[in-house]
């Protein structure tokens, strides 16, 4: 059975910290993919990164970076030097071989203060 | 706009009375997905269609709903006998190709069952 836990259910932080979202997951498959979205409150889910199981490399893009690790089946989210527009829910998603569809976390909501 | 598109964006409606939502996937995309997000929660897979074959449903899809995708293109959800339960988030997503490739999402349309 396949399990996406963000036990941090909002987090603020006043601007230009740094903040890191957690992701653990649970999964039976060897081969399976990680996601991030986030969703301003307009609503519509953004597309941040997606990490297969083969790839532990970490990743950064401008401001964040994700941290995945197998051993620990954590996928955490940084954003360094964050900003009010980072203002969002946060999403950690699963995808399984074989399976059509994410399985997703409950969020966590990130408030940046000014 | 090319984004994945969706209407209404609200709709409010009388318990017992059936609703149907459409979405406009990004042009080229042979696949789409409804999911369902309730207050403080992760969306919930619903269906996947790829191009017109409605391939995947989830359990929480009951009889009441029906899901279709004629020649491929848009899609339409529709509830019959809403139920207060059925109040939520529905949003559709599409994305291209095979595998586990990155869903792009609508804003969704928000549904209040009175």
């Amino acid at each position: 059975a396949q399990k996406v836990t963000q036990a941090q259910t909002e987090i603020s932080v006043v601007e230009k910290e740094d903040v890191t979202l957690d992701c653990v997951y649970e999964t039976r498959d060897t081969t399976y993919y990680l996601f991030w979205y986030k969703q301003p409150p307009s609503g519509e889910l953004v597309f941040l990164i997606r990490r297969n199981s083969f790839d532990e490399q970490n990743e950064i893009s401008g401001r964040y970076s994700w941290n995945f690790q197998k051993s620990t089946s954590s996928f955490n989210f940084t954003i360094t030097a964050s900003q009010v527009v980072d203002s969002a829910v946060y999403f950690c998603a699963l995808s399984e071989t074989g399976a059509n569809n994410l399985f997703f976390g409950t969020g966590t909501r990130l408030t940046v203060i000014p | 706009d090319t984004g994945v598109s969706q209407d209404p964006r609200h709709k409010i409606t009388k318990r017992g009375q059936n609703v149907t939502f459409r979405c406009d996937p990004i042009s080229e995309h042979n696949r789409l997905y409804w999911y369902r997000q309730t207050l403080g929660q992760g969306p919930e897979f619903l269906t996947y269609f790829q191009n017109e074959a409605q391939l995947e449903k989830s359990r929480l899809l009951s009889d009441r709903f029906s899901a279709e995708r004629p020649k491929g293109s848009f899609s339409t959800l529709e509830i019959q006998r809403t139920e207060q339960g059925d109040s939520a988030m529905y949003l559709c997503a599409s994305s291209y190709g095979q595998g586990h490739t990155e869903a792009f999402f609508g804003q969704g349309t928000r549904l209040t069952v009175v």
